[in-house]
């Protein structure tokens, strides 16, 4: 099974702020990556797929990167609804798997 | 509008069986592939299972490999999953997710299974 290391498991920032999110794979995955957000209390929302293409209706200020094994997902200047805990997910083989989470949290 | 209703969720002893569902709408279901996503209480996220749009391509977890199958009845545009021997590690919120090249973009709310003594 591939496994999915995300770093940092927290950060605290403010708004305005830059945030990067790292996640590595335990073995090549192309870019077979995605991104999601999930706030307290709601379901997981897709950000970014194919490692940096943006899903329809997501905020520019949200990018990713990279190819192979690691990954990086930036947040360009921080919104206050942007509080929230981030997961990368593989997607080229089954069984899929989900990196730890990185909660972003008010500094 | 894409919307995925969960259902099925209970407490349920250790060893017992439990069936969950998952009706689809707002899109061509057998157009894509599905999975099950679960979410222990205050834990990420942990991908269960998934089936191929014609349901010929399934995959597991390991740790629910043989206990756990999943279906699906496109002409209902509805997703199963038979969960069997359930464990009380099986406690979780299960979302259905729609699956696009094995990228999730839509999420149902949830159902809540819990297995206890």
């Amino acid at each position: 099974d591939i496994q999915m290391t995300q770093s940092p498991a927290s950060v605290s920032a403010s708004v305005g702020d830059r945030v990067t999110i790292t996640c590595r794979a335990s073995q090549s995955i192309s870019s077979w990556l995605a991104w999601y957000q999930q706030k307290p209390g709601k379901v997981p929302n897709l950000l970014i797929y194919a490692a940096s293409t943006l899903q329809s209706g997501v905020p520019p200020r949200f990018s990713g990167s990279g190819s192979g094994t690691d990954f990086t997902l930036t947040i360009s200047s921080l919104e206050p609804e942007d509080f929230a805990t981030y997961y990368c997910q593989q997607a080229i083989s089954f069984p899929l798997t989900f990196g730890g989470g990185t909660k972003v949290e008010i500094k | 509008e894409v919307q995925l209703v969960e259902s099925g969720g209970s407490v349920v002893r250790p060893g017992r069986s439990l069936r969950l569902s998952c009706a689809a709408s707002g899109f061509t279901f057998d157009d894509y592939g599905m999975s099950w996503v679960r979410q222990a209480p205050g834990k990420g996220l942990e991908w269960v299972s998934g089936i191929s749009g014609n349901g010929h391509i399934t995959g597991y977890v390991d740790s629910v490999k043989g206990r756990f199958t999943v279906s699906r009845d496109n002409a209902k545009s509805s997703l199963y999953l038979q969960m069997d021997s359930l464990r009380v590690e099986d406690t979780a919120l299960y979302y259905c997710a729609r699956s696009l090249s094995f990228y999730h973009d839509h999420w149902g709310q949830g159902t809540l299974v819990t297995v206890s003594s």
